[in-house]
């Protein structure tokens, strides 16, 4: 089963807005990490935030943690046409594979 | 380009049959990951490499899935007598020992069982 939820489901906004989606999960963690997937480039890690971290900057990206929540958002700020792809949070299990959530859907509508 | 390469990256084939994989990794990454992702949903881990040593498997990884990384450089994935619900796109990552948990992924290989 897959223990990271990303929420909403799916989002789609007008190209130039903000997008915002949310991660949350169950267990304790030594970092998180979002990846991006779309049919062209298949799946891309963008970020990675550790769990003594409270925010983290990548270009147009903005990924916060709160671990007392159990956590995760990321905002793509000025969102373009190439942003439309799905987005996962992902963990490290207890060993070393990664669990991901179900991700959300973003769609840019020019 | 040297990013983490999949063959083949269509794969069609009839209920019953056997059915193997490839992944060729990031040259100097000796950590092999495999993943299955289903319609609408994320990777699900598999099994893992470090060199040519298997370290884990999940529960998914039924009987009839078998992973080898021989010389611990590529690495196969075979899957034998098909059903249909193994439908799904194979994908395989790598990365290296040590550093951040970040995997690199291939472009995957799609399964279609008839």
């Amino acid at each position: 089963s897959q223990q990271g939820e990303e929420d909403p489901q799916a989002l789609s906004i007008q190209e130039g807005e903000n997008a915002t989606m949310n991660c949350s999960y169950k267990t304790s963690i030594n970092n998180l990490q979002w990846y991006r997937q779309n049919s062209g480039r298949g799946l891309v890690h963008l970020i990675l935030i550790r769990s003594n971290e409270r925010e983290k900057h990548s270009g147009r990206l903005r990924v916060t943690l709160d671990t007392s929540k159990k956590s995760s958002s990321l905002l793509i700020t000025a969102s373009r046409a190439a942003d439309t792809a799905s987005y996962f949070c992902a963990r490290r299990l207890s060993a070393d594979g990664l669990t991901f959530g179900k991700g959300t859907h973003l769609i840019i509508q020019p | 380009d040297t990013g983490v390469s999949q063959n083949p990256r269509h794969k069609i084939t009839k209920r019953g049959q056997n059915v193997t994989f490839r992944c060729d990794p990031i040259s100097e990454h000796n950590r092999l990951y495999w993943y299955r992702q289903t319609l609408g949903q994320g990777p699900e881990f598999l099994t893992y490499f470090q060199n040519e040593a298997q370290l884990e498997k999940s529960r998914l990884l039924s009987d009839r899935f078998s992973a080898e990384r021989p010389k611990g450089s590529f690495s196969t994935l075979e899957i034998q007598r098909t059903e249909q619900g193994d439908s799904a796109m194979y994908l395989c990552a790598s990365r290296t020992a040590t550093g951040t948990d970040t995997q690199y992924f291939g472009p995957g290989t799609r399964l279609t069982v008839l």
